[in-house]
């Protein structure tokens, strides 16, 4: 059974510009975690999504926002991007929301610059 | 202060054992987790304990957990140089909608 995958793998952008990142879960799998990962801050929680239904949040200002498709993909989006948004953009898929085991992509490296 | 601290670092001779130490705070935790995380990669799930159980062993890897002190460790045993990696402690609570919260992860390196 095929991975979580993500892409980009990689990707350079500019300050005030907007990105968007996918993820394809496993198959079979239909909730799907977003998390940034930096240095200064760690792992950090976006959302989650389920049966294309955000279900939680974290704490990350309104600038970033996702989706989920019918067939369980997921893209976040982040608008005027800033500096610190430099980071490892991680995405876990599970079975089902709710405390299932996550399995996770290898992640999206956004700088900004 | 942090929900689940680990220590950054632990260095160890190759086929020796390795044990990561992680506290946590919150004494509803429901799942107590390890993950790895290698170089460039995303983070593997090694294995995971309910909150219910003490201890849990899996091939080379045994977790305990002393709820009564909030402390969860693993241990690897016979330590080998595929094991250098980023070792990430996990909790996550019926209250927290299972949202894992990780420590800061402790960089094993294993030497000859």
């Amino acid at each position: 059974k095929a991975g979580v995958t993500q892409t980009p793998r990689y990707l350079i952008k500019t300050r005030g510009q907007q990105v968007t990142l996918s993820c394809s879960p496993i198959s079979g799998h239909r909730s799907v975690s977003w998390y940034q990962q930096t240095p200064g801050q760690g792992l950090q929680f976006l959302f989650e999504y389920f049966s294309e239904t955000q279900r939680n949040k974290g704490n990350f200002p309104g600038r970033f926002s996702g989706r989920q498709f019918s067939n369980s993909r997921s893209e976040m989006n982040v608008s005027t991007l800033e500096l610190g948004d430099s980071a490892l953009y991680l995405c876990a898929s599970s079975l089902t929301t709710g405390g299932s085991e996550q399995y996770f992509g290898p992640g999206t490296r956004l700088t900004v610059t | 202060g942090e929900d689940v601290e680990q220590s950054l670092f632990l260095s160890v001779r190759e086929g020796d054992s390795s044990v990561i130490n992680c506290t946590y705070t919150d004494s509803s935790s429901t799942y107590l987790y390890w993950y790895k995380q290698e170089p460039g990669a995303g983070l593997q799930l090694l294995t995971y304990i309910f909150s219910n159980m003490d201890m849990k062993q899996d091939q080379r890897l045994t977790v305990l957990l002393n709820k009564k002190d909030k402390h969860l460790s693993l241990r690897i045993a016979d330590t080998q140089t595929g094991d250098s990696a980023i070792y990430f402690c996990a909790e996550s609570t019926r209250g927290g909608s299972y949202i894992p919260t990780f420590g800061r992860g402790t960089s094993l390196i294993v030497h000859p």
